[in-house]
């Protein structure tokens, strides 16, 4: 089975240029994380999906940072414009929330950007 | 809300000794706890995890953890460190929301020299 998807594996851009991430989940899961890991300030969720709406989108760090899952397979981050503090590993994961808790996130491999 | 507290950034083993690190988490309700692996450029991958029951729990590559309520612990250990075991080691708990979000600890690195 194939795992979750990212893309691209990697960005380079300038800042002030839009970026989008893409991430594809588990088929069948439900739920779907969006991640930002630094060396400060380690793993970070930024916002978590379920059933295609956004639940919490608390740790968002601004307005330029968006997010949406427009269907059951897809859904972008974007970040516009972007800033060189925006350089990151962003991960994306998926589960299959039951409602009781304890289900296991699947992690994408991560996308590394870098904002000159 | 949740906290997770791995003591210690960076674990230094030989290879072939006995791996530990040391997880204690803050819950307010009863947790979920989880270990990942992270190796180099990779995303983060299920060891294993505690829900209910047995309180020892194995995982995979040989590794095992034990949740201690009383301790507030669940420390993951390995008899034996191989050079393969050389990672980022996450610790994290889950509140049983429903949404299965986790709060991750700060990650220990850990060496293994041969």
């Amino acid at each position: 089975d194939a795992g979750v998807i990212q893309s691209p594996r990697h960005e380079v851009t300038e800042m002030g240029q839009e970026v989008t991430l893409r991430c594809k989940p588990i088929s069948g899961h439900n739920s779907l994380f969006w991640y930002r890991q630094t060396m400060m300030r380690g793993l970070e969720l930024l916002i978590y999906f379920n059933n295609n709406v956004p639940i919490d989108d608390s740790g968002m760090p601004e307005d330029r940072f968006s997010a949406k899952m427009p269907n059951a397979s897809f859904s972008t981050l974007k970040i516009q414009p972007s800033e060189p503090r925006d350089s990151a590993v962003y991960f994306c994961a998926s589960s299959l929330a039951s409602g009781t808790g304890g289900e296991t996130q699947y992690f994408g491999p991560g996308t590394r950007l870098l904002v000159l | 809300a949740q906290s997770v507290t791995q003591l210690g950034s960076h674990v230094s083993v030989s290879e072939g000794a006995l791996v530990l690190l040391r997880c204690n988490y803050s819950s307010s309700v009863p947790p979920y706890l989880f270990w990942y692996v992270q190796y180099p450029n990779q995303g983060l991958q299920l060891l294993l995890k505690y829900t209910t029951g047995a309180t020892l729990v194995k995982g995979i590559n040989g590794f095992e953890a034990e949740f201690k309520k009383s301790e507030t612990s669940f420390h993951l250990t390995k008899p034996s460190a191989h050079m393969s075991d050389a990672a980022e080691y996450f610790c994290a708990v889950s509140d049983g929301s429903g949404y299965s979000t986790l709060t991750f600890g700060k990650g220990t690195m850990l060496l293994v020299s041969p």
